[in-house]
């Protein structure tokens, strides 16, 4: 079975400082792992994708996510956040497995950043 | 350019009436999918089409529900006799390429789904 974890439902962060959303996933071998963005009113916006090599990722508005094996985690990050980047945050896992087409996306986390 | 659309954005059924949902993906897209998002939950698979050729319905919860892909780029997605326990967002998203390539892993373009509501 396959799915991803996103333990926190609300994360607050004052504007100028690093934000984290955590996310961790269960797949059976090496896993697909992506961040999407969900603004009110708008389609989920793809933020970047880990398939192999570095384990840390760059992806588009300063996001990136670190891949940690060992925890089975995907964390998103950024240096410094903005009001702007305040909505919705799913985390979701594809496994490598030919065949599984479908991404398994956790519940969400909606990120709020203070003025 | 044109991303992906979807129609109509909000739809209000009565149980038992036949809804369908239409998606155009972007244009060339092979793959297209739908998923289902309940409120205060993650999107959740229905079904995945590559050109008109749907691979997999694994995620389709009932057999009122069905989906086509005629010919390869629009999509409908129908649901038969609605219940109130399909209140959710229908999302369509499309993608480049042939999601089974392991090493292209094109990502998924979400349009701003449809809003169904069973009275």
């Amino acid at each position: 079975a396959q799915s991803v974890a996103q333990p926190e439902d609300q994360v607050n962060v004052a504007e100028g400082n690093p934000l984290t959303v955590k996310c961790t996933y269960s797949v059976s071998g090496n896993p697909y792992l992506f961040w999407y963005v969900q603004y009110p009113n708008r389609g989920l916006q793809f933020l970047l994708k880990y398939i192999t090599g570095d384990n840390l990722v760059k992806g588009s508005y300063g996001f990136e996510a670190e891949f940690n094996k060992s925890q089975t985690s995907f964390h998103l990050k950024k240096p410094s956040a903005l009001v702007s980047d305040s909505a919705l945050y799913f985390c979701a896992v594809r496994p490598l497995q030919t065949g599984a087409n479908n991404l398994f996306f956790g519940t969400g986390t909606r990120l709020t950043v203070i003025p | 350019g044109a991303g992906v659309s979807q129609s109509p954005r909000y739809k209000v059924a009565k149980r038992g009436q036949d809804v369908a949902l239409r998606c155009d993906p972007i244009s060339g897209h092979v793959s297209l999918f739908w998923y289902q998002q309940a409120l205060g939950q993650g999107p959740e698979f229905l079904t995945y089409f590559q050109n008109e050729a749907q691979l997999d319905k694994s995620g389709l919860p009932s057999d009122r529900f069905f989906a086509e892909r005629p010919e390869g780029s629009v999509s409908t997605l129908k649901i038969q006799r609605t219940q109130q326990e399909d209140s959710a967002v229908y999302l369509c998203a499309s993608s480049l390429a042939n999601f089974d390539s392991l090493w292209s892993m094109p990502p998924q373009y979400f349009g701003p789904g449809t809003r169904l509501t069973v009275t």
